[in-house]
C-alpha cells in the first residue's frame, strides 16, 4: 500500500515570496490534515479536511495561508507571502474515516526555509 | 483547550536496556484517546501505540507498553530491550472524540529525543 506522498521535500525561498506544497493521501482516505512542525516542537494542526470540505482551520493564518482539496483527493497548501517564521516542516497526514481512533498516516514532510 | 507536556527533552538508554518516556496532559473531557508517535531522523511520523481513555488495561505492542494513569493524567511509554533502531524523536499526542468542538484533532507534546547507545 502506497503511503502519503508529499512534494517537494525541500524548498528554500526568500521572504515575501510564495510557495505551494502538494499532498496525495493514501487511496480511500477521506480525512486529510496539514500540520506545521517548527524545529524542536511538536506538530501543530493547520487545517483538516473531510473529503473536500474543511472541518477545522482555526489555527490556519488565513491572511497568508490557504489550502484546498479538490475532488476530495489531493491537497495543496499555499503560503503567500512567506515570512521568516514560516520556516518549518509541513506534514500532511490522512486517515480512513473521520474518527478519533482511526490512525493518522503521515507523509515525509516538506522542509521550508525562508531567508 | 487540551495541552500535552513532555518534560524530558532528551533521554538516553543503553542497547537492550529499558527506558521510560513521560507525558502528562490536561483535559476536562472524560473520553479521549492517547498516542505515542515515533519520528526518526527521516521525519516520517509512525504510530507506536495508542490507548483509549475508557480502557483501564494498559496497551502493549511488542516491546512497547504504556502506563496510563487517568486520574493523574499521565501517559508514559516504556520501551523494553531497546534497539538502535528505536533512536528517534517520540511524541505524545492527545485526541478528542469526534463530534466535539475539537473535531478529533491531534494535539502533540514537545517531543523527547531518544538516543540509544550500543
Amino acid at each position: 500500500e502506497a503511503g502519503v506522498a508529499q512534494s517537494p521535500r525541500y524548498k528554500i525561498i526568500e521572504k515575501r515570496q510564495s510557495v505551494a506544497f502538494w499532498c496525495n493521501p493514501i487511496s480511500g482516505h477521506a480525512t486529510l490534515y496539514w500540520y506545521q512542525q517548527i524545529l524542536g516542537q511538536g506538530p501543530k494542526l493547520l487545517i483538516q479536511f473531510q473529503n473536500n470540505g474543511v472541518v477545522d482551520d482555526s489555527q490556519l493564518p488565513k491572511d497568508r495561508f490557504s489550502a484546498e482539496r479538490l475532488k476530495g483527493v489531493d491537497s495543496t497548501l499555499k503560503i503567500q507571502p512567506a515570512k521568516l517564521e514560516d520556516s518549518a516542516v509541513y506534514l500532511c497526514a490522512s486517515s480512513f474515516v473521520f474518527g478519533s481512533y482511526n490512525e493518522q498516516f503521515f507523509g515525509p514532510g516538506t522542509r521550508l526555509t525562508v531567508l | 483547550a487540551q495541552t500535552v507536556t513532555q518534560s524530558q527533552p532528551e533521554m538516553s538508554v543503553q542497547e537492550a536496556e529499558t527506558v521510560t518516556l513521560s507525558c502528562t496532559y490536561d483535559t476536562s473531557e472524560s473520553d479521549y484517546y492517547l498516542f505515542w508517535y515515533k519520528q526518526p531522523p527521516s521525519r516520517q511520523m509512525i504510530l507506536v501505540i495508542r490507548q483509549e481513555a475508557y480502557k483501564q488495561q494498559n496497551a502493549t505492542e511488542n516491546r512497547f507498553s504504556v502506563n496510563f494513569q487517568k486520574a493523574a493524567k499521565s501517559f508514559s511509554l516504556k520501551i523494553s530491550d531497546s534497539q538502535l533502531g528505536d533512536a528517534a524523536m517520540y511524541f505524545c499526542a492527545y485526541r478528542s472524540p469526534a463530534g466535539g468542538t475539537s473535531y478529533g484533532k491531534l494535539t502533540f507534546g514537545q517531543g523527547t529525543i531518544l538516543t540509544v547507545h550500543p
